[in-house]
């Protein structure tokens, strides 16, 4: 199995631009989240999809941030506009069952807002 | 253990130590745990679990122990190599709850 796929890798934009991130959770896997990493938050959790539904979203910092997931084997999250404070690692990952066990982290998209 | 601020708690050890790495947990009702690894570049990789019904459990040179009356875990490696050198996170799911929360992480140095 290739693991979670994440693309891109590297994304630089500038600020006000819409940026989209995509992910391709393990197949067989029915749980997807979303994560951000910073130096000054850590691994902050955005969203978590679950049989393609959005189970909760509460950690989303704003109306700028949307995630989708049209399918099983595919989900973008998107940040539109994007602005500084938005530059960071974003990680997918998807696990089997509900979500607790094991998570199965992608690469990342290391993203910088200029 | 924990971090505040920008800067990670940093362990160093040598080549064929044992290292222990520490996370205090913030809640009595965490009901499940597991420790992550990251390496540079690279998104978090599972290393072992424990429920709260244990108190040890061990892997391939790995050995989690967890201590519930002061909210404690830890990952004790077993002859540290070189390839061990990431950032450690531990993560807890309280009362079944599908939404992990994540420690800040311990960074690991093994010195050849």
């Amino acid at each position: 199995d290739a693991g979670v796929i994440q693309s891109p890798r590297h994304e630089v934009t500038e600020m006000g631009q819409e940026v989209t991130l995509r992910c391709k959770p393990i197949s067989g896997h029915n749980s997807l989240f979303w994560y951000r990493q910073t130096m000054m938050r850590g691994l902050e959790l955005l969203i978590y999809f679950n049989n393609n539904v959005p189970i909760d979203d509460s950690g989303m910092p704003e109306d700028r941030f949307s995630a989708k997931m049209p399918n099983a084997s595919f989900s973008t999250l998107k940040i539109q506009p994007s602005e500084p404070r938005d530059s960071a690692v974003y990680f997918c990952a998807s696990s089997l069952g509900q979500g607790i066990g094991e998570q199965y982290f992608g690469p990342g998209t290391r993203l910088t807002v200029t | 253990g924990e971090s505040v601020g920008l800067h990670l708690p940093t362990l160093s050890v040598q080549e064929g130590d044992n290292s222990i790495i520490n996370c205090a947990y913030s809640n009595s009702a965490s009901d499940y745990f597991i420790w992550y690894k990251q390496e540079s570049g690279k998104g978090p990789q599972f290393i072992i679990d424990i429920r709260s019904n244990m108190d040890k459990r061990q892997g391939q040179r790995v050995t989690v122990l967890l201590n519930k009356t002061v909210k404690h875990l830890s990952l004790q490696i077993a002859a540290t190599q070189p390839g061990d050198s990431a950032v450690y996170f531990c993560a807890e799911n309280i009362g079944g709850s599908y939404i992990p929360t994540f420690g800040r992480g311990t960074s690991l140095i093994v010195h050849p």
